[in-house]
């Protein structure tokens, strides 16, 4: 079965440090992948996107970055955090044929 | 990205009664549309989608509908139970990116008994 795991579960860091969520994805190949970020009263806002190693399409211009190194990672970067992306981050993927995501378990990002 | 508006935000019914939450997008290439529930500390879970050549399509207590031409879309709960309670999100899918989403802002529904 597929499963799907993000670190570290909770961060806290100062403004101006650097930033990496890590997630990755088992038990399928080619997943669609996606990062999140969910703050109380705006839903869920799609950052990045990639349907493939190398290929990111950013949503929301911003502080941070994503990468794809391998064809089940994904990971959210950033070089100097601003008070501004505290928040709740949820990585997902996705097949191909169906559009099903599947959460991560969600990483809490306090920037102080 | 383009937006999917929801309401209501909030929404308080009796154990028994109906519940309807709507949705607006303004992709008109979106043809893809889900409805996500997440319970309280847990990730979203999808319970229904519709696509954009169906206009309604209905799993026991749960049931969609899609208006393509004004763009709006609801997810109807009859017989509603305390355990419907959760954050419900809808979405639209972004154009030609596969299955990227766009999602509303949630509505928080409160089932008493």
């Amino acid at each position: 079965s597929q499963t799907i795991h993000q670190w570290p579960a909770t961060l806290v860091q100062p403004v101006g440090s650097p930033l990496s969520l890590e997630c990755t994805v088992e038990g399928t190949s080619n997943p669609n992948l996606y990062w999140y970020r969910q703050a109380a009263g705006r839903g869920l806002q799609l950052l990045f996107y990639s349907v493939g190693i190398g290929q990111i399409s950013s949503e929301v211009p911003q502080n941070l970055s994503a990468s794809r190194p391998q064809d089940r990672q994904f990971i959210l970067s950033s070089k100097k955090l601003l008070l501004s992306d505290s928040g709740f981050y949820l990585c997902a993927w996705s097949g191909h044929s169906t559009g099903e995501l599947f959460f991560g378990e969600g990483s809490r990002l306090t920037v102080l | 990205g383009e937006n999917v508006e929801q309401h209501p935000s909030t929404l308080s019914v009796q154990e028994g009664d109906s519940a309807v939450i709507k949705c607006t997008y303004s992709d008109s290439a979106s043809n893809y549309f889900p409805w996500y529930k997440q319970e309280l500390g847990k990730r979203p879970q999808l319970i229904i989608d519709i696509r954009s050549n169906v206009g309604e399509k209905k799993d026991q207590r749960i049931a969609v509908t899609l208006n393509k031409t004004a763009k709006h879309f609801s997810l109807h709960i009859t017989e509603t139970q305390p355990e419907d309670s959760a954050v419900y999100f809808c979405a639209a899918s972004i154009g030609n990116s596969g299955y990227a989403l766009n999602f509303g802002k949630g509505t928080s529904l409160l089932v008493t008994p």
